[in-house]
């Protein structure tokens, strides 16, 4: 069964830093991966996914996610932090041979400092 | 196409009372979602369709739930004699395939608080 462990529930960033948001998953198949942002009371935007066509890939609002099998990890970064970009992230996990559910970590709030 | 929608945003009902509620997704999508995302957590699936076909249902899918997709278009969701464990977010979505993968794409969501 896919599962997702995104550690910690918090983290803050000064406007203009880096953002690095930790995603590990456990897949029995090669997974599809996705990262997905909620602003408040609001439902789920896609940021990005990986499609195992390239281990880097970059979504939108300048976010980008690189795929580590060996890792098993699909760490979420953004170079510089804008005060927009608070809100909570969700990493998920779908299994490519069934009903394609998604399977989501716990999210990681994030906050940005002025 | 402006997405998928949910209605209603918010429902306030008291202990023991059946609500609906419904997800339109977007119009060219097969597979339906729903999930339900209670405080500080992700959301968790609880049921799948593909065209009016219910595939999936999870274990979190009690009996006092049940939900529809009668043409294959829109879908509801009824939770009958709500408890208020059953307050939580819920979110429906549709997918459709985005470079060879099913890619899903949420409502707003509709926040059930039960008294």
């Amino acid at each position: 069964a896919q599962s997702v462990t995104q550690l910690g529930s918090h983290v803050s960033v000064s406007e203009g830093a880096l953002v690095l948001l930790r995603c590990n998953y456990s897949s029995s198949v090669p997974p599809y991966l996705f990262w997905y942002v909620q602003y408040p009371n609001q439902g789920l935007q896609l940021l990005l996914k990986y499609t195992s066509a390239a281990t880097l890939v970059k979504g939108i609002n300048g976010f980008e996610a690189e795929f580590k099998k060996s890792e098993t990890s699909f760490h979420l970064t953004k170079p510089s932090a804008h005060m927009s970009d608070a809100a909570e992230y969700f990493c998920a996990v779908s299994d490519p041979n069934g009903s394609e559910k998604l399977v989501f970590g716990k999210g990681m709030k994030l906050t940005v400092n002025p | 196409d402006t997405g998928v929608s949910q209605d209603p945003r918010h429902k306030i009902t008291k202990r023991g009372q059946n609500v609906t509620f419904r997800c339109d997704p977007i119009s060219e999508h097969n597979r339906l979602y729903w999930y339900r995302q209670t405080l500080g957590q992700g959301p968790e699936f609880l049921t799948y369709f593909q065209n009016e076909a219910q595939l999936e249902k999870s274990r979190l899918l009690s009996d006092r739930f049940s939900a529809e997709r009668p043409k294959g278009s829109f879908s509801t969701l009824e939770i009958q004699r709500t408890e208020q464990g059953d307050s939580a977010m819920y979110l429906c979505a549709s997918s459709g395939r985005d470079r060879g993968i099913e890619t899903q794409y949420f409502g707003p969501g509709t926040r059930l608080l039960v008294l």
